[in-house]
């Protein structure tokens, strides 16, 4: 596509359930990458790919995130029994590869009530 | 600690005015400088960046910045700000040898345009 695309644009959901946020990335970018906006905050690293490879997950908060790419393009973060600090702004970038300039979704904005 | 520092969280200038938004870094080596724009409803997008070399940086829409190794800062400037420039800035850095993806952000500038 010609840009970054993410869904849901807004996501609300009960604490506890498990909720998927989804990053369509630009065609041909090798690398993607997640990250979390709190209110008032900067952009947080969360984690990164290049192809279908989880390169970098140390920005993941805890066990409940995780992330996939599976077939080296769209790619899925999954929040587990989600809670309501949970609530953000995540954001999906993609690149060319993985030293080189990022372009970043709208973003999912999340709800955790 | 490694920290990325705007000190503005919401600043005012009136349109035609010159604009000054600060960023200052806390790190051992310089690391990569980077300043995006996040308008509403939009993602975040490259401004410009410096790595090294001449340390005036010139980005997209007119704006420019300075590297002053002295200061630990990067400051964005822009010499005469436009209605559409109301948005959100963040300055933020890649540690030195590090991934341009793996950026660490400041908390951002808030900035509105008076007409």
């Amino acid at each position: 596509g010609a840009g970054v695309s993410q869904s849901p644009r807004y996501k609300v959901t009960k604490r506890g359930q498990d909720v998927a946020l989804r990053c369509d990335p630009i065609s041909g970018h090798v690398s993607l990458y997640w990250y979390r906006q709190a209110l008032g905050q900067g952009p947080e690293f969360l984690t990164y790919f290049n192809y279908e490879a989880q390169q970098d997950k140390s920005g993941l908060p805890n066990d409940r995130f995780s992330a996939e790419r599976p077939e080296g393009s769209i790619s899925t973060l999954t929040i587990q029994r989600t809670e309501q600090r949970d609530s953000a702004m995540y954001r999906c970038a993609s690149s060319l590869t993985d030293n080189e300039k990022l372009f970043f979704g709208s973003g999912t904005q999340l709800s955790v009530l | 600690a490694q920290s990325v520092t705007q000190p503005d969280i919401h600043i005012t200038v009136s349109e035609g005015a010159s604009l000054e938004l600060r960023c200052n870094y806390s790190y051992g080596a310089t690391p990569y400088l980077f300043w995006y724009v996040q308008s509403p409803g939009q993602g975040l997008q490259l401004l410009l960046k410096y790595f090294s070399g001449d340390t005036l940086v010139q980005g997209i829409k007119g704006f420019e910045a300075e590297f002053k190794r002295s200061q630990s800062s990067f400051n964005l400037r822009k010499p005469s700000v436009h209605w559409s420039d109301a948005a959100e800035y963040f300055c933020a850095v890649v540690p030195y040898g590090g991934s341009q993806g793996n950026l660490i952000f400041g908390k951002g500038t808030k900035l509105s345009v008076k007409p």
